[in-house]
């Protein structure tokens, strides 16, 4: 089945850093990419579309300049925290459409600022 | 936004019992809906899906019923069992869009 390798699984960066997400479709080509953010016992929040060879799309009240995102292939979409600051400490999740099931889930990526 | 909740309701289960999750959409527009499962520190993971020109659909040990008149969404899973203990939500896409925005979520728990 489809599959979106998402790295990394974790990841702990001190307040100030950037630090970089990295989805790849491995099985099919993802033209579009939807980054998530999820925070403890909460449901998964839309930040924003990445579409490849375009910029992306950010849902209201998403910074762009913080939350950078890259769609340079059809493989690989990029989420590039800017500046993280502890409470952007939460687990991101990337999804693509696969023309299948539907969407398929990244593994995610717990953030940690300190 | 999309729909963020506080605290995710729980759904205690006896283990062979079967377990109904509950949904209620927003959108009268919307045109798709998926059940996702998600377990502790892991991504969503697609369990089944509806179009809303159904109202019934079902997958090995689970089924999914729609009612567009109340805009309800359910997952029923048959023969509940320990490895089903995972957060559970419903997803829905409106026509013509490729967002899902996604329900507050249920927490299953399996009892031995």
């Amino acid at each position: 089945g489809a599959v979106v390798s998402q790295h990394p699984s974790r990841v702990i960066c001190k307040s100030g850093t950037s630090v970089k997400i990295e989805c790849r479709s491995l099985d099919f080509q993802a033209t579009t990419m939807f980054w998530y953010r999820q925070f403890p016992k909460q449901s998964l929040m839309l930040m924003a579309t990445s579409n490849e060879g375009s910029k992306a799309t950010y849902e209201q009240g998403v910074e762009k300049d913080k939350f950078l995102i890259n769609h340079a292939s059809l493989t690989l979409s990029t989420l590039t925290v800017t500046s993280a600051h502890p409470e952007d400490s939460s687990f991101y999740i990337c999804s693509a459409p696969d023309g299948k099931s539907g969407y398929t889930f990244g593994s995610g990526t717990r953030l940690t600022v300190v | 936004g999309e729909s963020v909740g506080l605290h995710l309701p729980t759904l205690s289960v006896q283990e062979g019992d079967n377990s109904i999750i509950n949904c209620a959409y927003s959108n009268s527009a919307s045109d798709y809906f998926i059940w996702y499962k998600q377990e502790s520190g892991k991504g969503p993971q697609f369990i089944i899906d509806i179009r809303s020109n159904m109202d019934k659909r079902q997958g090995q040990r689970v089924t999914v019923l729609l009612n567009k008149t109340v805009k309800h969404l359910s997952l029923q899973i048959a023969a509940t069992q320990p490895g089903d203990s995972a957060v559970y939500f419903c997803a829905e896409k409106t026509s013509g869009t490729y967002k899902y925005i996604f329900g507050t979520g249920t927490r299953l728990k399996v009892l031995a």
